[in-house]
Order: C-alpha cells, then structure tokens, then sequence
C-alpha cells in the first residue's frame, strides 16, 4: 500500500531556532501534500497546501514566512518553522494525494515538536 | 465556510457495547472517509465511500453513506479495547478545491 514518510518523529528545540519536517511519499508521486497541525484530543487544522513547483497556499491566520514550505520534487515536501517559540509547540502531520486516486490522502506519522 | 459536524465528542463505553459515531454536514460530499489515529501517530484510513447509501463494513465496523451524500455514520459492534482512539470523519466537498475538510473527531475509550 501507498506509505507517506515523515521525519523527524520528535524533535526539541530552544526557542528562535528552526527545525525542517520531511514529507516523503515512498511509492507514489504526489503533486500535491498538505501541512496539518493537531492540538492534543482535537482535529486536524490544515495549515497549507503544498504544490510540487509552485507556491504552497497557506490557509486564513497560518503564516507564510513563519512556516516556509517547500515542495521541489513529486515525493518530497518540507516544512520549516522559523524561529520557533514555545506557541509553536503541536503535532505537525503532513499528508500527500495519491494523484491516480484524486480522492485519497494518505498521512504521516506526524512530528511532536516541542520548544522549549 | 463549510462545516463537517462529528458528534458525539467523547465516548467512553465498556467493552462488549456498541456504539455509533455521525458525521453531518449541510453540503454534498463527492466522497467522505474515515480515519483512526492513536496517541502520537498519524491517522490511518479506514473506508471511503463515495455512492449515496453505500454500505461498507470492515470487520465489526460499518459505514454508511446517506443518501444523500450530506452524511455519515460509523457503527462498532461489541467494542474491545484495542478500537480506544480518535475517529476522523473526512469529507471532499462536491466542487471544492480537492481538499479535506476533517470533522471536529471523537474520541472512543473501551474500558476492559
């Protein structure tokens, strides 16, 4: 089955560095991934939508050059939070589409990221 | 703004009960699916059903599509422990812009 890669699992932090998520899909091609954050016992919030060659498109309130994400091949996106703070601290989850299945996501294992 | 309601919120049953999760929304889903996701993991897909009154079920889980295509419900029977997480509704909305929309997620316990 389709698997969706991302790492790291855990990562700790001081406060204003910043720390790189990769999200890989290791069967597939994905043209588009998606950035999700998740606060504990809620749901997934979609941070941004991310488009193999182009621009991401972030979602109302998520902001761009504080979560920079890049997308430069058909299998891998990353996220990068920049000048991390204790606010920052979440479970980050990145999910990619399967393109000959347009309706099908398959996620990550997510990232626990903790600023200290 | 549409909105993906899942209800109940929380649900804490003893093993061997069933139980049933919704999911509602006043909007047509092209297709919605269902996901599991435990503590410190990512959510793992379950079923999707794209037909209006699909029925689809997966060991003691069942799905059903309303007819209509605005609906969801997942029902568990004889609950056990292991089926303890959060339960996401998904939904892509006829005409959207190919993204999920996710409900707000219930969170079973199966106490032993």
């Amino acid at each position: 089955g389709a698997v969706v890669s991302q790492h790291p699992s855990w990562v700790i932090c001081k406060s204003g560095t910043s720390v790189k998520i990769e999200c890989r899909s290791l069967d597939f091609q994905a043209t588009t991934m998606f950035w999700y954050r998740q606060f504990p016992k809620q749901s997934l919030m979609l941070m941004a939508t991310s488009n193999e060659g182009s621009k991401a498109t972030y979602e109302q309130g998520v902001e761009k050059d504080k979560f920079l994400i890049n997308h430069a091949s058909l299998t891998l996106s990353t996220l990068t939070v920049t000048s991390a703070h204790p606010e920052d601290s979440s479970f980050y989850i990145c999910s990619a589409r399967r393109e000959l299945v347009k309706n099908i996501q398959y996620f990550g294992a997510g990232t626990r990221l903790s600023v200290l | 703004t549409q909105l993906l309601e899942q209800s109940p919120q929380f649900l804490s049953i003893q093993e061997g009960e069933n139980l049933t999760v919704y999911c509602n929304s006043s909007s047509v889903f092209s297709s919605l699916q269902w996901y599991r996701q435990e503590p410190g993991e990512g959510p793992v897909l379950l079923v999707t059903v794209v037909t209006g009154g699909e029925v689809k079920k997966l060991k003691r889980l069942t799905f059903q599509f309303g007819d209509a295509r605005k609906d969801s419900s997942l029902h568990i029977t004889a609950a056990q422990p292991g089926d303890t997480g959060l339960y996401l509704c998904a939904g892509l909305y006829s005409g959207s812009a190919r993204q999920l929309t996710f409900g707000s997620g219930t969170q079973l316990t199966v106490l032993p």
